[in-house]
């Protein structure tokens, strides 16, 4: 079975509005970290956002906003006021237990702001 | 500063052929990896090591292997170079208790 999925393997959103990335999880450890990752076409791999499972707030980091659902293991990205540069492939992935390298993608979102 | 570096960026070869890529990083971070990105952005891993030492090994040809002379550096050293060994490589590091994995800036490899 998948551990991260990402159903939408394409998205469109019209500049300055708000979108939403889904990705769910599957994981039987009570401690794990989930993450979201920009890939531009430029090709690079960038941070944007981390949520632990025990934290109980939703991550924020600027624009960017995980709402964590634990009971439905789902960690969506929120992305507000898209710009033209948010237009790239977003990464979910989740880091199981407190082990270093148990980390799994998902196949990402390709996401396309219009102007 | 460049946290994770790879070289080289660019690498054609040919069918056959044994390639390295090397792999550093400046974050004093413990846990290093080297992912597969494929034709279609599909990224997954084939090794991870913590401190030096090997803790995954996806289910990789034995003709990838991995070599962390200490745990600023991960290299990776590919034997009998195949047209499907064409992908993107990259590098990442990571550190407890989070483990956010940085990237380097990946490899192309194309294998004619």
């Amino acid at each position: 079975a998948q551990k991260i999925t990402q159903t939408q393997p394409g998205m469109f959103v019209q500049e300055k509005e708000a979108v939403t990335l889904d990705c769910t999880y599957d994981t039987s450890d009570q401690s794990y970290g989930l993450f979201w990752y920009k890939q531009p076409s430029s090709g690079e791999m960038i941070f944007l956002i981390y949520q632990g499972s025990y934290d109980e707030q939703n991550a924020t980091e600027g624009r960017y906003s995980l709402n964590f659902q634990k009971a439905r293991k789902s960690a969506n990205l929120v992305i507000s006021a898209s710009q033209l540069g948010d237009s790239a492939m977003y990464f979910c992935a989740m880091r199981e237990g407190t082990n270093a390298g148990k980390s799994t993608f998902g196949d990402g979102t390709t996401l396309t702001v219009k102007p | 500063d460049t946290a994770v570096s790879q070289t080289p960026k660019y690498l054609v070869t040919q069918m056959g052929n044994d390639k390295s890529i090397k792999c550093e990083q400046n974050l004093g971070h413990d846990t290093m990896y080297w992912y597969k990105q494929d034709s279609k952005k599909f990224l997954k891993i084939m090794f991870s090591y913590n401190n030096k030492e090997l803790i995954i090994n996806e289910t990789v040809p034995n003709r990838f292997s991995p070599k962390s002379p200490d745990k600023a550096h991960l290299n990776l050293h590919i034997n009998s170079l195949e047209l499907g060994d064409s992908a993107v490589y990259f590098c990442a590091s990571s550190q407890r208790p989070r483990e956010t994995q940085y990237f380097g800036p990946g490899t192309r490899l194309l294998v004619l």
